[in-house]
């Protein structure tokens, strides 16, 4: 299975809503998709596992959605610490990762 | 929380292993991951092994030169890396394996193969 990722690079300001959108070359099952956020110099960070589900100590600020092979990942009122690189991810007979999408603040 | 170790510098066609200890949970209980981010590239998955040893898998990528493997008693597990290549210079995380997302990482360990 291929993630892909888009778009590439979305800068926006503080305040406003983000939308990151994976699609999968074949419908997954919403239980296997799952988001990060990866800092420079830092671990992943789970954000949403199930597709739609915040891990623990996420704000509900990021929020998860989709089924078959369409999923996004929310972010709304971006805070200047939301800076990073998101990758959605599927975990079945393998795992896959999209290519990631950078979200930049103004 | 989760401990990478053994990262370095080493030739093409050598060898490194790595570790990963992990505290704070039940490591027995848990399958385990390693990840890994090439230079200016994206998160990659590498391989997995179950909570007993007993199953590991592996990116098309790696199979045939790196294993995984665990010491339950320890608390810890490994990535043996084999015949490396070039191409396999990258920061490699490892992860704990939670309800099909991986909820818990390390900060990583630089892996640098260059001649």
């Amino acid at each position: 299975i291929v993630l892909t990722q888009s778009p590439g690079l979305l800068s926006l300001s503080p305040g406003e809503r983000a939308t990151l959108s994976c699609r999968a070359s074949e419908s997954v099952g919403s239980i296997s998709v799952a988001w990060y956020q990866h800092k420079p110099g830092q671990a992943p960070r789970l954000l949403i596992y199930g597709a739609s589900n915040r891990a623990t100590g996420i704000p509900d600020r990021f929020s998860g959605s989709g089924s078959g092979a369409d999923f996004t990942l929310t972010i709304t009122r971006l805070e200047p610490e939301d800076s990073a690189v998101y990758y959605c991810q599927q975990y079945g007979s393998s795992v896959a990762f999209g290519q990631g999408t950078k979200v930049e603040i103004k | 929380q989760l401990l990478e170790s053994g990262g370095g510098l080493v030739q093409p066609g050598g060898s490194l292993k790595l570790s990963c200890a992990a505290s704070g949970f039940s490591f027995k209980n848990f399958a385990m991951t390693w990840v890994r981010q090439a230079p200016g590239k994206g998160l990659e998955w590498v391989a997995t092994i179950n909570n007993s040893g007993g199953s590991t898998y592996f990116a098309d990528s790696v199979k045939g030169r790196f294993t995984i493997s665990r010491d339950n008693s320890k608390k810890t597990h490994y990535l043996q890396m084999n015949s490396l290549r070039i191409e396999d210079t990258a920061v490699y995380f490892c992860a704990k394996l939670g309800a099909a997302a991986f909820d818990v990482w390390g900060r990583g360990t630089l892996v640098t193969v260059s001649s």
